[in-house]
């Protein structure tokens, strides 16, 4: 299996742009997350869906911000509109959500906002 | 509320030096998981190790070992004989059973530096 995987790599966009970031978990996953990674906060947890449903959005910083995952297969994080503040890594990860079993991390996505 | 609290933001060692990270957790379920991840400067996050709630037996691996008290709801990480490779981040993380383990929840991570 090819783990997770995460487009783009890295992403510069201006403010009050759109910018959608993508993830295809690991086949047979029934979990998928999305985290932010800053400086200032660490590894937060914005949202994450079982079997495509989400789940728990409570960590989704504001409206700016949504997130959707149309098959099992694939997910995406859209911020619109785009400030620089929300330049950080944002990681995608996915579980198969059995006893015990780790989470698989994608590269993660670069997105400066200027 | 705070559920991971890695109290270490950052532990500087000369290469061959152990290393030692704490992690303290919050939970109230009877059954959950504990987790190491490692970051690396190539930014990936690595899974390393886990313990479940039931299986209180610290354990090695090669140069990686763990220290899981339940008592003090700590799961401390200790690598031996560091070298410069193990510069990283390293986070501890919980899975409970009262999110059916989908949910993971990481500490603020540890910056590890190891110089020659």
């Amino acid at each position: 299996d090819a783990g997770v995987i995460q487009s783009p790599r890295h992403e510069v966009t201006e403010m009050g742009q759109e910018v959608t970031l993508r993830c295809k978990p690991i086949s047979g996953h029934d979990y998928l997350f999305w985290y932010r990674q800053t400086m200032m906060r660490g590894l937060e947890l914005l949202i994450y869906f079982n079997n495509n449903v989400p789940i728990d959005d409570s960590g989704m910083p504001e409206d700016r911000f949504s997130a959707k995952m149309p098959n099992a297969s694939f997910s995406t994080l859209k911020i619109q509109p785009s400030e620089p503040r929300d330049s950080a890594v944002y990681f995608c990860a996915s579980s198969p959500g059995t006893l015990g079993t780790e989470a698989f991390f994608g590269q993660g996505t670069r997105l400066t906002v200027v | 509320a705070q559920k991971v609290t890695q109290a270490q933001t950052e532990i500087s060692v000369v290469e061959k030096e152990d290393v030692t990270l704490d992690c303290v957790y919050e939970t109230r379920d009877t059954t959950y998981y504990l987790f190491w991840y490692k970051q690396p400067p190539s930014g990936e996050l690595v899974f390393l190790i886990r313990r479940n709630s039931f299986d209180e037996q610290n354990e090695i691996s090669g140069r990686y070992s763990w220290n899981f008290q339940k008592s003090t709801s700590s799961f401390n990480f200790t690598i031996t004989a560091s070298q410069v490779v193990d510069s990283a981040v390293y986070f501890c993380a919980l899975s409970e059973a009262r999110n059916s383990w989908g949910k993971f929840q990481f500490g603020a991570g540890t910056q590890v530096v190891v110089t020659p």
